[in-house]
């Protein structure tokens, strides 16, 4: 079955340190997308980025980076010299079945604090 | 370039009653979803259109529920004889393809007194 798991439920930090949010998932297909969503206290899901199960290659924007492990079936993201407006829910999410819909994880609240 | 538009933006409303809620895509993206989310959780699918045709629906989405997508353009998703349990928010995304990223609206939070 295709699953999201984002284990950490809460995160706080302090402005300029470095923090992970890991994300674990499972699926029964051979090839995938994964995704990253912000949502800010607003409430709307800001699209981070999608990534493609055959690049296995970091990726990298702006302060913002992402680890995909096939093996380990990965796909964290780390948010470097974190800022206050980086406060928000991030979700990851996996498409269900060829038809798109997405699963989503139960999301990381992240709090940086000045 | 505008992005997904929901209205309303906020509705209460009497158990009992029934809902209708507005989605508008962003102009030529073939996929419009609906998911729904409650506090503290994740989005969860409850239905999408390819086009005009409603493809999969969600088990989540009771016989109360309903939605449309004439001519492939806005959709509506009514909700009829509202009960408490269906308070929550509403969201509406949509994609150029399958594997395409969603692009989401603002949502439309639902409270049922």
């Amino acid at each position: 079955a295709q699953k999201v798991t984002q284990a950490q439920t809460e995160i706080s930090v302090v402005e300029k340190e470095d923090v992970t949010l890991d994300c674990v998932y499972e699926t029964r297909d051979t090839t995938y997308y994964l995704f990253w969503y912000k949502q800010p206290p607003s409430g709307e899901l800001v699209f981070l980025i999608r990534r493609n199960s055959f690049d296995e290659q970091n990726e990298i924007s702006g302060r913002y980076s992402w680890n995909f492990q096939k093996s380990t079936s990965s796909f964290n993201f780390t948010i470097t010299a974190s800022q206050v407006v980086d406060s928000a829910v991030y979700f990851c999410a996996l498409p269900y079945n060829q038809g798109g819909k997405l699963i989503f994880g139960q999301g990381t609240e992240l709090s940086v604090k000045p | 370039d505008t992005g997904v538009s929901q209205d309303p933006r906020h509705k209460i409303t009497k158990r009992g009653q029934n809902v209708t809620f507005r989605c508008d895509p962003i102009s030529e993206h073939n996929r419009l979803y609906w998911y729904r989310q409650t506090l503290g959780q994740g989005p969860e699918f409850l239905t999408y259109f390819q086009n005009e045709a409603q493809l999969e629906k969600s088990r989540l989405l009771s016989d109360r529920f309903s939605a449309e997508r004439p001519k492939g353009s806005f959709s509506t998703l009514e909700i009829q004889r509202t009960e408490q349990g269906d308070s929550a928010m509403y969201l509406c995304a949509s994609s150029p393809g399958t594997s395409d990223e969603q692009y989401f609206g603002p949502g439309t939070r639902l409270t049922v007194t």
